[in-house]
Order: structure tokens, then C-alpha cells, then sequence
């Protein structure tokens, strides 16, 4: 068990609906980063936060969004939902960002399909 | 931006030893994690590589070049277990670090 918790584990909706996925760090740790998985596909980095603010913007879609909260949970929220958004999606937590040594911390992701 | 090559699948047999090779490009390297990660499951840190030379962790080490630009995941010993993807991910300075495409390994009796 790593300490990052997400809920919920599964998610089925339809085309053109939106969701919201909820990710609570580890204990102390500042950074939240959010990652989509597609079958059989690479780990693909969407966005950081640290501390409440946006740090980095990866391949994120337009219709995808994200914020961090002051207590440090973070949600993502995808909207206008289609079959290929269905995918893994994994939030990681670390206590820093930057050039520290920084391990990040996977939660056991949300399984999303879109019908 | 980063380019990072890994095998795509490799097999190997329960007992063997198996070497899992890593290349990348950055413009200012600044480490590289190793993860493994089963079907389904969240990735899991392995090892992680600074500075040059081979680090161990009893079963699995990891080893680094960086004027090459190359890094190697080492299993011994394999168990049936140990069948996974195997993600390197280097990382620039300023930079988060970025996951390879992986290496999915299979274990065979």
C-alpha cells in the first residue's frame, strides 16, 4: 500500500458524459501527478501540481481538466467523454518536485470505460 | 523534450537472469528510476541511478552510463513473479521524469 488513496476504483459512463476522479496523497506530500494509461500502452504523464498550483502540463486534452484543493486531494475532471478516453488513470504523489530525489507514489488507479 | 528506447517484450525462464536495456536522450540529466508494474496495477519504485556504476538490490540491480546514455535493469534469480512491464524513466533538470514505453517481461517454468 503506497498511501495514495483514488476513488472511485471503476467507472463506467457514456459518450459525451462527464467525471470526476479523486486522488488524496500520501501523508506530508506535496505533489500530485496525474497519469492515463490506455491498453497495452506507456505510462502518459497529463499534469502536476504542487502545493495547490499547476507545476507541469503534459498531453492533457482540452476537455480534461485538474486542480489541487487546500488540503492537498486533487480530482480530474474529463468532460465530453468519448470511447477513447476509456484508459487507467493513475494519480502519483511525491513530497517535492524538481531536481530532489522525488520517488513518486502510484495509487491503484481508476479503471474508466467509456460505452 | 526526452526519446527513450526499451525492447519491447523479452522472455526468460524461472531461475535465469535477465537484462532489461534503456537508452535516452536528455539535454540535462539529472537521474533515472526504474518501476516495475504488474497488468492492472499501480507501477511500484525499483531503483533509482544518479551517478555512474551498478546499484544493488538484492535480487534486481540497476546500472548507469551517462555519457551513454544507457541504463540496464538486472533480475536474478527469476521468479514466476516477476513477470511485468519494466518502465525507465529518466529525468532532466527542471523536469518531472518521463516513463519509457516499457518492457513487458514474461517468466516461463
Amino acid at each position: 500500500d503506497s498511501g495514495v488513496t483514488q476513488t472511485p476504483k471503476h467507472l463506467i459512463t457514456a459518450t459525451g458524459q462527464r467525471v470526476t476522479l479523486r486522488c488524496s496523497p500520501r501523508s506530508g506530500d506535496l505533489s500530485v501527478y496525474w497519469y492515463q494509461q490506455s491498453l497495452d500502452q506507456g505510462l502518459q504523464f497529463l499534469i502536476h501540481y504542487y502545493n495547490g498550483e499547476e507545476r507541469a502540463k503534459g498531453n492533457i486534452l482540452e476537455r480534461f481538466s485538474a486542480q489541487q484543493f487546500p488540503d492537498l486531494h486533487s480530482e480530474l475532471n474529463l468532460s465530453s467523454l468519448e470511447l477513447g478516453d476509456s484508459a487507467l488513470y493513475f494519480c502519483a504523489s511525491s513530497v517535492d518536485w524538481g531536481d530532489s530525489y522525488n520517488e513518486q507514489f502510484f495509487g491503484p488507479g481508476t479503471r474508466l470505460t467509456v460505452l | 523534450g526526452q526519446n527513450i528506447d526499451q525492447p519491447t517484450e523479452m522472455t526468460a525462464t524461472e531461475g535465469a537472469i535477465v537484462q532489461i536495456n534503456c537508452t535516452y536522450q536528455t539535454s540535462g540529466f539529472n537521474g533515472l528510476f526504474w518501476y516495475q508494474q504488474h497488468a492492472g496495477e499501480a507501477p511500484t519504485f525499483l531503483s533509482y541511478n544518479v551517478l555512474d556504476g551498478l546499484e544493488e538490490k538484492g535480487r534486481f540491480s540497476s546500472f548507469l552510463s551517462r555519457s551513454k546514455g544507457y541504463s540496464y535493469l538486472l533480475l536474478k534469480e527469476l521468479q514466476m513473479k516477476d513477470s511485468a512491464s519494466y518502465l525507465c524513466a529518466p529525468r532532466e533538470y527542471g523536469q518531472n521524469f518521463v516513463f519509457g514505453p516499457g518492457t513487458r517481461l514474461s517468466v516461463l517454468p
